[in-house]
């Protein structure tokens, strides 16, 4: 069983540009998590979604940053006009149940290391 | 708002030394604890979890960590480390009834020969 996959593992952008960042969750997992890691920090929670739903974005910045999890495909977390400050690693989780109520382990992806130049 | 507190950011220990990573979280509800730990370039991986229970909780790589209620607490700890064992410790908790998880700034565990 193939654990949560990332892509790319590593993403160069320039001030302005668009960042689309893909996680795969790991085979009958119906429960994403966006997490991002700013340098010399812990992990922030961004956006939870169950396909094809938003379930929490709480985390997430209000403007220039969006989250899909189509019924078909990959989630993704995309980034527009990008500025020097979004430069992170982007970590996906998943889960084959809701993490509330019961505990639930997220499973976490390698990451995407964005670079904004 | 629940938060974690990590009291070490880095702790350098010899080869085959105990370890204790410290760990305090702030939550007016039940929490569940976890555990993670980063290896370099790598995402995170689950050492243990606190869900109920006992308060001593086993998990891989000969880690344990007690919960301790009264002093809202969940130190990780092994008695024998090994150069292996050189990464990123991150503990996090997550409300009952929330999805998300709320993370340490991590302790950064260092292993000299």
């Amino acid at each position: 069983n193939a654990g949560v996959m990332q892509n790319p593992r590593h993403l160069v952008r320039r001030r302005g540009q668009e960042a689309r960042l893909r996680c795969s969750p790991m085979k009958g997992h119906s429960h994403v998590y966006w997490y991002r890691q700013l340098p010399e920090e812990g992990l922030k929670f961004m956006v939870y979604l169950q396909k094809e739903n938003i379930i929490d974005e709480s985390g997430m910045p209000k403007e220039r940053f969006s989250a899909e999890f189509p019924k078909e495909g990959p989630s993704i977390l995309r980034i527009q006009q990008v500025v020097r400050g979004d430069s992170a690693a982007y970590f996906c989780a998943s889960s084959p149940r809701a993490a509330s109520g019961s505990g639930e382990t997220q499973y976490f992806g390698p990451g995407t290391r964005l670079l904004v130049l | 708002a629940q938060s974690v507190t990590q009291l070490d950011s880095q702790v350098p220990v010899f080869e085959e030394a105990p370890v204790e990573l410290r760990c305090n979280y702030s939550s007016s509800v039940s929490v569940y604890l976890f555990w993670y730990v980063q290896y370099p370039n790598q995402g995170l991986q689950l050492l243990l979890k606190y869900l109920s229970g006992s308060t001593l909780v086993k998990g891989i790589n000969g880690f344990e960590a007690e919960f301790n209620k009264s002093q809202t607490s969940f130190h990780l700890r092994k008695p024998s480390v090994h150069i292996s064992d050189t990464a990123e410790y991150f503990c996090a908790v997550s409300l009952q009834g929330a999805q998300k998880l709320v993370f340490g700034q991590g302790t950064r565990l260092t292993i000299n020969p």
